[in-house]
């Protein structure tokens, strides 16, 4: 299984700070990553797919890019509402692995 | 409105078997890629199982493999997961999710294996 390592494993920042959150797959898996955020006691929810392509209805403040092996996943202007755990998950390789999960939580 | 719904969690004994089952509407079942991850508590998201469209392919992470068995009913539009041969570290809150991108999720439901 492809192995999929995130940093850092927890953030803390100040409202209207740029974050940014890397992740780091075994092998190439060209552009099959997916961004989620998961809010305490609630079920993740997709923020971006196919490594850059946001999904319908997400603030544009959040972005991701990078292709291969190297992924990184940002918030433009950090928002109270942001506070969250961020995970990427791969599903170029079956089955589909997850990173280890960034919290983040305002300083 | 895309909804998945999972039933069939519960409390269980090391050892026991449970099946979880999620209902799908609002989409056209028959043609997506649908998955089972789950969320011990208090830690991170696995990826549990993942079968395909028509059922022909199915794949399991390796902690699962042999004890869990992935099947689905595109008549019913109906996930299951079979688990047998329950552990401790099998606990948390598992997730019906459909497709490969992981676009849509169920509200969970939560398996406890102590005895």
């Amino acid at each position: 299984d492809i192995q999929m390592t995130q940093s850092p494993s927890s953030l803390s920042a100040s409202v209207g700070d740029r974050v940014t959150i890397t992740c780091q797959a075994s092998q190439d898996i060209s552009n099959y990553l997916s961004w989620h955020q998961q809010k305490p006691g609630k079920a993740p929810q997709l923020l971006i797919y196919d490594a850059s392509t946001l999904e319908t209805g997400v603030p544009s403040r959040f972005s991701g890019g990078g292709s291969g092996t190297e992924f990184t996943f940002s918030i433009s202007s950090l928002q109270p509402e942001d506070i969250a755990t961020y995970y990427c998950q791969q599903y170029d390789n079956l089955p589909s692995t997850f990173g280890q999960g960034t919290r983040l939580d305002i300083k | 409105e895309v909804q998945l719904v999972e039933s069939g969690g519960g409390l269980v004994q090391p050892g026991r078997s449970l099946r979880l089952s999620c209902a799908g509407s609002g989409f056209r079942f028959n043609n997506y890629w649908m998955n089972w991850v789950r969320q011990p508590p208090g830690k991170g998201l696995e990826w549990v199982a993942n079968i395909k469209a028509d059922g022909s392919d199915k794949y399991y992470v390796d902690s699962v493999k042999g004890r869990f068995t992935i099947s689905r009913d595109n008549a019913k539009k109906s996930l299951y997961l079979q688990m047998n041969s329950l552990r401790a570290e099998d606990t948390g809150v598992y997730y019906c999710v459909r497709d490969l991108k992981a676009r849509y999720w169920g509200q969970g439901t939560l398996v406890t294996v102590s005895s």
